[in-house]
């Protein structure tokens, strides 16, 4: 089985502090995610990665960052932590190949609160 | 520009009764089309997925989707719903035609509530 992991359930911040997200796949994938879900909004890609060292833009990129030094390991960092980003942060990791590569494999998720 | 529109916010039926939940894209070509669901306090998992070829498609927990080019949707169906159905579900669209790697873009999603 594919499984995502990512560092906390749960995280409460304040404004102006840098957070770290991570997220940890361990099925050998290429890709990896980060997305942001908002009632009502659905998912939005913040950014993702197709590589050690490589990234992409997402939807939604402005007041993020994202780190892959490791193959399976993909850090989401917010430079300067604000209310309007106090949402849940979900990771998502696929393999390559024609079709397999949009097939998904999303972690628990982290519910940030930023105070 | 892709797009996914899932017109219903909120659905409830009653266990037992069939489900059907809507979902429309826009894309200038045959898109990719996949359904996740999403338990209470959990990542999402994908329910079933469709490339090309059948356009009827089964997925896993006894759900199927049908592919309609003529009507650009990818409607989620269940003949029997059952209490652990309920859960947020999302119908989701790629692939990007402008991006390196395998991008999929999300509808808002459908909260389906099941009645006793």
């Amino acid at each position: 089985d594919v499984k995502v992991t990512q560092s906390s359930r749960y995280l409460v911040k304040r404004t102006g502090e840098k957070v770290f997200l991570e997220c940890v796949q361990d099925m050998d994938h290429e890709n990896m995610f980060w997305y942001r879900q908002d009632p009502g909004l659905g998912l939005r890609l913040i950014y993702f990665s197709y590589d050690v060292k490589m990234k992409e833009k997402g939807d939604i990129p402005e007041g993020y960052s994202v780190s892959r030094e490791k193959k399976e390991r993909f850090s989401l960092i917010l430079e300067s932590a604000s209310t309007n980003q106090t949402s849940m942060y979900l990771c998502a990791s696929s393999s390559t190949g024609t079709h397999r590569s949009y097939e998904q494999y999303f972690g628990p998720g982290t519910r940030l609160t930023v105070t | 520009a892709q797009s996914v529109t899932q017109p219903d916010i909120h659905i409830t039926v009653s266990e037992g009764a069939s489900l059907e939940l809507r979902c429309n894209y826009s894309y200038g070509a045959t898109p990719y089309l996949f359904w996740y669901v999403q338990s209470p306090g959990q990542g999402l998992q994908l329910l079933l997925k469709y490339f090309s070829g059948d356009t009827l498609v089964q997925g896993i927990k006894g759900f199927e989707a049908e592919f309609k080019r003529s009507q650009s949707s990818f409607n989620l169906r269940k003949p029997s719903v059952h209490w652990s159905d309920a859960a947020e579900y999302f119908c989701a669209v790629g692939p990007s035609p402008y991006s390196s790697a395998s991008k999929i873009i999300f509808g808002s999603g459908t909260r389906l509530s099941i009645r006793p």
